[in-house]
């Protein structure tokens, strides 16, 4: 099925670890973004990338790092994790004007002890 | 910068009761205006979007109507059902102001809905 494919689904860190979420899309769409979901904060957006080879700030960057492989590919790494990271990432992407809505992945919830 | 409010949860109805999750938005250009619904341990799903003024949304019985005079998009459905029981979001698209002509969705932080039988 088209969409957006999130790995892993579930991962525990212990503090200064790193790790690399992956997503990958199949629905052709130009602009890709990672959100985190924290209880009562909605969905906040860290990195976005308009389009293959570009990638930009969102509105809590800091302590992430992005990487957008090819159209298909874009992913999020955490180089020295912290417990305030934890939270449930989300991938997403839709065409460049976003007006016909995002597709988002299924979520990866992070644990940093 | 762009914004959406909408009405604090929880919310808990009785099943076939009317269901209204309030929703008003803060944009500086023409904003694209979605209700996503995340089912437990889910991601977002797309409901319900308006591109323009006066577009009305409507998916599995739920509808909203764009709203620019009062920059709200409430959602609404006549008859809820335990099934959905979720969390619903309003979001925005709009512009990236620190990013030219690109566009990003903003949320609002979510209502959580119970239905029960």
């Amino acid at each position: 099925n088209a969409g957006v494919t999130q790995t892993p689904k579930f991962q525990v860190l212990k503090t200064g670890q790193s790790m690399t979420l992956q997503c990958a899309q199949d629905m052709n769409h130009n602009s890709m973004y990672w959100y985190r979901q924290d209880p009562g904060m909605g969905l906040r957006l860290i990195y976005y990338s308009a389009s293959e080879g570009t990638t930009d700030k969102g509105e809590v960057p800091n302590g992430y790092n992005v990487s957008r492989l090819n159209k298909r590919e874009f992913s999020l790494r955490l180089e020295s994790a912290a417990p305030s990271q934890t939270s449930v990432y989300f991938c997403a992407s839709s065409e460049p004007t976003g007006r016909h809505g995002y597709t988002f992945g299924s979520g990866t919830r992070l644990t940093v002890v | 910068g762009d914004s959406v409010t909408q009405m604090e949860g929880p919310v808990t109805l009785s099943e076939e009761a009317f269901l209204t999750i309030n929703c008003t938005y803060t944009a500086t250009g023409y904003p694209s205006l979605f209700w996503y619904v995340q089912y437990p341990g889910e991601g977002l799903q797309l409901l319900l979007k308006a591109t323009k003024a006066d577009d009305k949304g409507s998916n599995k019985g739920f509808e909203a109507t764009y709203r620019k005079e009062t920059t709200s998009f409430h959602l609404e459905k006549g008859s809820v059902q335990v099934s959905d029981s979720a969390v619903y979001f309003c979001a925005l698209s709009d512009r990236w102001s620190g990013g030219g002509s690109n566009y990003k969705l903003t949320f609002g932080k979510g209502t959580l809905l119970t239905v029960n039988p």
